[in-house]
């Protein structure tokens, strides 16, 4: 249980394209879903929270401009890099809280490989 | 500045051996999970604790939780070349569950 998928998992894009990357909780439903990125060597930086049906809430220094996230239902949240630029390459990954479970336990997605040109 | 600070930043040991990462911080946290991430792949959870004082095993995996549910600990026994990985602790401190990450220790098992 607790599989968390996300959709690509490898994208090479045209700077100034729009990349959408889908994250999804298979056997849960999760009221909560948040978006991280990785660069090489280094730990997970948190970019945003985001809840079902509202408004995801951002760190500081995270332009919601240009990352859009939207969580339409329990089991689907989406993060839309728009106009990719090369300095926007990087890891990309998911996590969905599961409330069933031990309260403040995260299950991660496997991650997007971004890679602007 | 990290709120969770890991150490050590890297080990390399000899299959066979163990080993020890630990997780500091100045801060209280209702609760701690420990994951192990490999390139190119998100990270796994291992284990979450959330009693002060706890202690869970998994198999060769032990992992502690400090009394005062400030610190925490991983320690493997006679460590396998599948041990290794990037080990992340991350520790939760407000009601959405948000989690502050360590900066990681890259864990290297060289059979």
């Amino acid at each position: 249980g607790a599989v968390v998928s996300q959709h690509p998992s490898r994208v090479i894009c045209k700077s100034g394209t729009s990349v959408k990357i889908e994250c999804r909780s298979l056997d849960f439903q999760a009221t909560t879903m948040f978006w991280y990125r990785q660069f090489p060597k280094q730990s997970l930086m948190l970019m945003a929270t985001s809840n079902e049906g509202s408004k995801a809430t951002y760190e500081q220094g995270v332009e919601k401009d240009k990352f859009l996230i939207n969580h339409a239902s329990l089991t689907l949240s989406t993060l839309t890099v728009t106009s990719a630029h090369p300095e926007d390459s990087s890891f990309y990954i998911c996590s969905a809280r599961d409330g069933g479970r031990v309260a403040d336990t995260q299950y991660f997605g496997p991650g997007t490989r971004l890679t602007v040109l | 500045t990290q709120l969770l600070e890991q150490s050590p930043q890297f080990l390399s040991i000899q299959e066979g051996e163990n080993l020890t990462v630990y997780c500091n911080s100045s801060s209280v946290f209702s609760s701690l999970q420990w994951y192990r991430q490999e390139p190119g792949e998100g990270p796994v959870l291992l284990v979450t604790v959330v009693t002060g004082g706890e202690v869970k095993k998994l198999k060769r995996l032990t992992f502690q939780f400090g009394d005062a549910r400030k610190d925490s600990s991983l320690h493997i026994t006679a460590a396998q070349p599948g041990d290794t990985g990037l080990y992340l602790c991350a520790g939760s401190t407000d009601s959405w569950g948000k989690l502050q990450f360590g900066a990681g220790t890259q864990v290297v098992v060289t059979p």
